[in-house]
């Protein structure tokens, strides 16, 4: 069926340390990755997404890594901050459709 | 440029009774996609529309139904609610497909199903 497994569903990490999150997906056709960002209370915002013609992409202090072979791609997150805890969800386009984790719940404790 | 806007905002019903949630996307975007955010199950994709027609749904009962109409603004509907439907139903749009682009979400409408 049409899954998005999402590891691990909380993550907690001292300040300026890195962080990463892993997804894996069931549909070999799938070709649209992007990861959400939600701050407590807030709406679920793109922090930033790959296509299947990458192996990988980076903005900053964030990155994503794609490994179409095994059905899996992951989010990078170095130096982190205090403002990046938040929950985290990676998604798959699967049949037409975005396909979502389940989320990570990241900690930064300063 | 306004953003996503899902009204009401909070909402609390009885078992049995039937809700109707609103979303009005960003000005231009033709795709309307509709989200049940529970604690531990992610974001569930309920359906989405794209120029007045429903391009795909997810795996929920045929309790839950929407519409778009012309202005792209779009509802959802749950029937004879059950407990299990209390969650936070998030509504996005974009310019594209869900399966292509980026989504602009909404806060969200918190139904409580008693």
């Amino acid at each position: 069926g049409e899954n998005v497994e999402q590891h691990p569903s909380t993550l907690s990490v001292q300040e300026g340390d890195s962080a990463v999150i892993k997804c894996t997906y069931s549909d070999s056709a799938s070709n649209y990755f992007p990861w959400y960002k939600q701050e407590l209370g807030k709406r679920p915002q793109l922090i930033i997404d790959i296509r299947s013609n990458v192996g990988e992409k980076k903005d900053q202090r964030i990155a994503v890594t794609l490994n179409k072979t095994a059905k899996h791609f992951s989010l990078h997150i170095t130096e982190t901050q205090p403002e990046d805890s938040a929950v985290y969800f990676c998604a798959a386009s699967m049949g037409g459709k975005l396909i979502f984790g389940q989320g990570t719940e990241l900690s930064v404790k300063p | 440029k306004a953003g996503v806007t899902q009204t009401p905002r909070y909402l609390i019903k009885t078992r049995g009774q039937q809700v109707t949630l609103s979303c009005s996307p960003i000005s231009g975007h033709r795709s309307v996609s509709w989200y049940q955010q529970t604690p531990g199950q992610g974001l569930q994709f309920l359906f989405e529309y794209f120029s007045e027609t429903q391009r795909n749904k997810g795996n929920f009962p045929g309790r839950f139904s929407g519409r778009q109409f012309s202005n792209s603004r779009s509802e959802m509907n749950v029937s004879t609610l059950e407990l299990g439907d209390s969650a936070l139903y998030l509504c996005a749009s974009s310019l594209i497909p869900v399966n292509t682009g980026e989504l602009f979400f909404g806060e969200g409408s918190r139904l409580t199903v008693l």
